[in-house]
């Protein structure tokens, strides 16, 4: 069964520190791959998405995303942490041959000052 | 362009109760999507509409109708509530239609709260 996992249920960063939430997925075919980022009571916002060409993927609010198709994953990175980036982030693939979206279960950062 | 609204925000409903979340968005996209947010459970589709006029189940369909009223509106329908429909439901809409790559990202509106006692 195609499924997406996100490894970790909360990640703890430090203000002003590196953070790196973990997404790898079981899909078959060439994906296509999304973050998106869920603010206490708001709905999801789109962060980036990966569709093809260079693996490194930059999106909103300084989030960067790695593919690496040999290990199937789609980590999201950003190089220093802010107190604002404190949400749940979820990562999506989306099969190239499907329009439905598999979801992660969501990983809770939490930036601390 | 306020993209994709909910109505309500919150609701309470009794077991055995009906009732409609609505759904618009203002992007002129094809598709919409009723999803579901349980805890630790990421989204989960319920029903999709490709264009106006069309339908499909999803992954969670059971207990659930929906209607595309026309290409901004897409409601979804609760006949007689079940506690097991307690959730955060979302509403999304995106360009993407039959026959597209389906690279297109969709666009969430904030959510209904709803309790099911």
């Amino acid at each position: 069964a195609q499924s997406v996992a996100q490894p970790e249920d909360q990640v703890n960063v430090a203000e002003g520190n590196p953070l790196t939430v973990k997404c790898t997925y079981s899909v078959s075919g060439n994906p296509y791959l999304f973050w998106y980022v869920q603010y206490p009571n708001r709905g999801l916002q789109f962060l980036l998405k990966y569709i093809t060409g260079d693996n490194l993927v930059k999106g909103s609010y300084g989030f960067e995303a790695e593919f690496n198709k040999s290990q199937t994953s789609f980590h999201l990175k950003k190089p220093s942490a802010l107190v604002s980036d404190s949400a749940l982030y979820f990562c999506a693939v989306r099969p190239d041959s499907n329009y439905q979206l598999i979801w992660g279960a969501g990983t809770k950062l939490i930036i601390k000052p | 362009n306020a993209g994709v609204t909910q109505t309500p925000k919150f609701q309470v409903l009794k077991t055995g109760q009906s009732m409609t979340l609505q759904c618009a968005q203002d992007m002129n996209h094809n598709s919409m999507y009723w999803y579901r947010q349980d805890p630790g459970m990421g989204l989960r589709l319920i029903y999709y509409s490709a264009s106006e006029g069309t339908t499909d189940k999803g992954e969670v369909p059971n207990g659930y109708n929906v209607s595309r009223l026309n290409k901004r509106e897409f409601s979804l329908r609760l006949e007689s509530a079940a506690p097991s429909q307690t959730s955060v439901y979302f509403c999304a809409s995106s360009s993407w239609t039959s026959g597209m790559s389906s690279t297109d990202t969709q666009y969430f509106g904030p959510g209904t709260r709803l309790t099911v006692l």
